[in-house]
């Protein structure tokens, strides 16, 4: 069975401190990839998608890039957190096609300081 | 993925009562239409979903209905219990990789 775990589940860190938030999808061949971000109270904000290694789409410009540097592996990171990086970030998965289930991880609640 | 209008973004019913949440959606040649739900502090989990070859799918207390002419499709909650208390989030039609979101509706199950 397929199976997505992030890590961590919880970070404070300081402004001005990098970042990376890694999840990996294990089960599962060529998934698409993405990385949300949710703000308390708010939606689910698309920050990235891939569809392939090495291949990312971002959707909001912002001071966060993401990298696939293998099949089912996508990093989140940033070189400098601002305080509005603050949030709770998640990571899916789903196989090609559109009528396909996302499957989100756990989950990454993010507190800059 | 396509961009979806999801109203109302707060909902508060009483134990039992129905609760209706819709999305409105624009691309005509959108075809599945998904449902999650986002207990506090949890991930997302799909629920339920629709294809639109049928108008109306549903499973126990649940239901979506959709309305192809009208371009939306709404969530259906009978006999409203406590643990129905969520944001649940409509799914923008997606394409083969793109997948967007409404923007959430809180529902709130009064006892």
């Amino acid at each position: 069975s397929q199976t997505i775990h992030q890590w961590p589940a919880t970070l404070v860190q300081p402004v001005g401190s990098p970042l990376s938030l890694e999840c990996t999808v294990e089960g599962t061949s060529n998934p698409n990839l993405y990385w949300y971000r949710q703000a308390a109270g708010r939606g689910l904000q698309l920050l990235f998608y891939s569809v392939g290694i090495g291949q990312i789409s971002s959707e909001v410009p912002q001071n966060l890039s993401a990298s696939r540097p293998q099949d089912r592996q996508f990093i989140l990171s940033s070189k400098k957190l601002l305080l509005s990086d603050s949030g709770f970030y998640l990571c899916a998965w789903r196989d090609r096609g559109k009528f396909t289930e996302a499957f989100f991880g756990q989950g990454t609640r993010l507190t800059v300081v | 993925g396509e961009n979806v209008e999801q109203h109302p973004s707060t909902l508060s019913v009483q134990e039992g009562d129905s609760a209706v949440i819709k999305c409105t959606y624009s691309d005509s040649a959108s075809n599945y239409f998904p449902w999650y739900k986002q207990e506090l502090g949890k991930r997302p989990q799909l629920i339920i979903d629709i294809r639109s070859n049928v108008g109306e799918k549903k499973d126990q207390r649940i239901a979506v209905t959709l309305n192809k002419t009208a371009k939306h499709f709404s969530l259906h909650i009978t006999e409203t219990q406590p643990e129905d208390s969520a944001v649940y989030f409509c799914a923008g039609p997606p394409s083969d990789y793109k997948l967007s979101f409404g923007a959430g509706t809180t529902v709130t199950v009064r006892a």
